[in-house]
């Protein structure tokens, strides 16, 4: 059974301060997405990561995938009011289509 | 393009009655999904369906039920409603896993 997990899982910071957040799989990703929700809304991606030690930058965000392909991180640099929302991990399966979301971050920053 | 739509936005049940959540997408993708989200909770994946013809159980299958008999449209069915089925439920389409998916607005189940 694929188990993805995301840590921490509550994280409440003051604005301009740098954050990690983490994505650990049980088996060997396919591919790993990462959304952002806010309240009342769907999530929205922000990356998609599929070949192991890649790094992607969105601006304050940078993603790392894991030379092995089971972990992920999502690191914040001088974090924004308006980067308080639930940040999701997503493993996806290309053999069967399967995709499964992590617990979920919630962030809070505070101005 | 109107993407994915859900409907109702919102419905009450009582226990033991039934529904079905519709969901359509008008962009052509042959992966659909349906996922519940419980407060300050990730999403559970419920049922999948990588094409017309084809579903698969997700994480959290027992007490529904879906059918996808065209590309656009993947309802997803609960029968005999439980308190533990409160819950918003979004539905998700995409041309691939490696792809974005697209998610409807949600819809908001209570069961009292």
């Amino acid at each position: 059974t694929q188990l993805l997990e995301q840590s921490p899982q509550f994280l409440s910071i003051q604005e301009g301060e740098n954050l990690t957040v983490y994505c650990n799989s049980s088996s060997v990703f396919s591919s790993l997405q990462w959304y952002r929700q806010e309240p009342g809304e769907g999530p929205v991606l922000l990356v998609t990561v599929v070949t192991g030690g890649e790094v992607k930058k969105l601006k304050r965000l940078t993603f790392q995938f894991g030379d092995a392909r089971k972990d992920s991180s999502l690191h914040i640099t001088a974090a924004q009011p308006g980067d308080t929302g639930l940040y999701l991990c997503a493993e996806g399966s290309s053999n069967t289509g399967k995709l499964i979301f992590g617990q979920g971050t919630t962030l809070q920053v505070k101005p | 393009n109107a993407g994915v739509t859900q409907t109702p936005k919102f419905r009450i049940l009582k226990i033991g009655q039934s529904m079905t959540l519709q969901c359509t997408q008008d962009m052509n993708h042959n992966y659909m999904y349906w996922y519940r989200q419980d407060p300050g909770m990730g999403l559970k994946l419920i049922y999948y369906s990588v094409g017309a013809g084809i579903t698969d159980k997700g994480e959290v299958p027992n007490g529904y039920n879906v059918s996808r008999s065209t590309t656009e449209d993947f309802p997803l069915r609960l029968e005999l409603a439980a308190p533990s089925q409160t819950s918003v439920y979004f539905c998700a389409s995409t041309k691939g896993v490696t792809y974005e998916q697209y998610f409807g607005p949600g819809t908001r189940l209570t069961v009292t």
